[in-house]
């Protein structure tokens, strides 16, 4: 079965240009979530999405915003960016929220911002 | 916000020795995971421990929580190169999957 996928995985942007991330969960698991790892530092919720509704958002500007397709399929936006939003951007999959279980990261995303 | 801390942030060992990592939570929790990153790589899960007293071990590694003193510890032993990795930490705020990770703990092992 194939894991979480991500696309692309690598990406390059000037500051103020807008970004669009995709995410496709394993087969089944019907709650996505995005993370941002800083260089040398560990992931940071960005979001969580459960049958197309946000069930959470963490500590960034509203010029990130995400959805969830009826496939399940994820996409992260993000809008006007900063050279600070160069990062690893990751997606992370499990069946449901509430449910205690592991996540299941993709390979991500790597973001940079010239 | 729940803070998540972990040390050592970088350990440096001998091949064949023994060392704990820590792991620091700030409030309540009885939901925690470890994962393994390697360079360039994705976080793979290593062990997820659900309630006070449990203990996990998978080869070398050895997991366990204390729900009470908000601590988990990753006891590694007789350390081998393979095990050569950065090792986070997650705490689940009980809310389902909105993982607050540590900083992590990059670990080299020397022969």
């Amino acid at each position: 079965d194939a894991g979480v996928t991500q696309s692309p995985t690598h990406l390059i942007k000037t500051r103020g240009q807008q970004v669009t991330l995709r995410c496709s969960p394993i087969s089944g698991h019907k709650s996505v979530s995005w993370y941002q790892q800083v260089l040398g530092q560990g992931p940071q919720f960005i979001f969580q999405y459960y049958e197309k509704e946000e069930r959470g958002r963490g500590n960034f500007p509203d010029r990130f915003s995400a959805r969830q397709f009826p496939n399940y399929s994820s996409e992260l936006n993000v809008n006007a960016l900063l050279l600070g939003d160069s990062a690893l951007y990751l997606c992370a999959s499990s069946l449901a929220p509430g449910q205690p279980q592991p996540q299941h990261f993709g390979d991500g995303t790597r973001l940079s911002i010239l | 916000e729940l803070k998540v801390e972990q040390n050592p942030l970088f350990l440096s060992m001998q091949e064949g020795k023994n060392y704990t990592i820590y792991c620091n939570y700030s409030t309540t929790s009885d939901r925690l995971y470890w994962y393994r990153q390697d360079p360039g790589k994705s976080l793979e899960s290593l062990f997820v421990l659900l309630s006070n007293g449990a203990v996990k071990q998978e080869g070398r590694l050895m997991a366990s929580l204390d729900t009470k003193a908000r601590l988990s510890t990753l006891h590694i032993t007789a350390a081998v190169h393979d095990l050569s990795a950065t090792y986070f930490c997650a705490v689940d705020q009980n809310t389902g999957n909105q993982f607050y990770f540590g900083t992590g703990t990059s670990l080299t092992v020397i022969p």
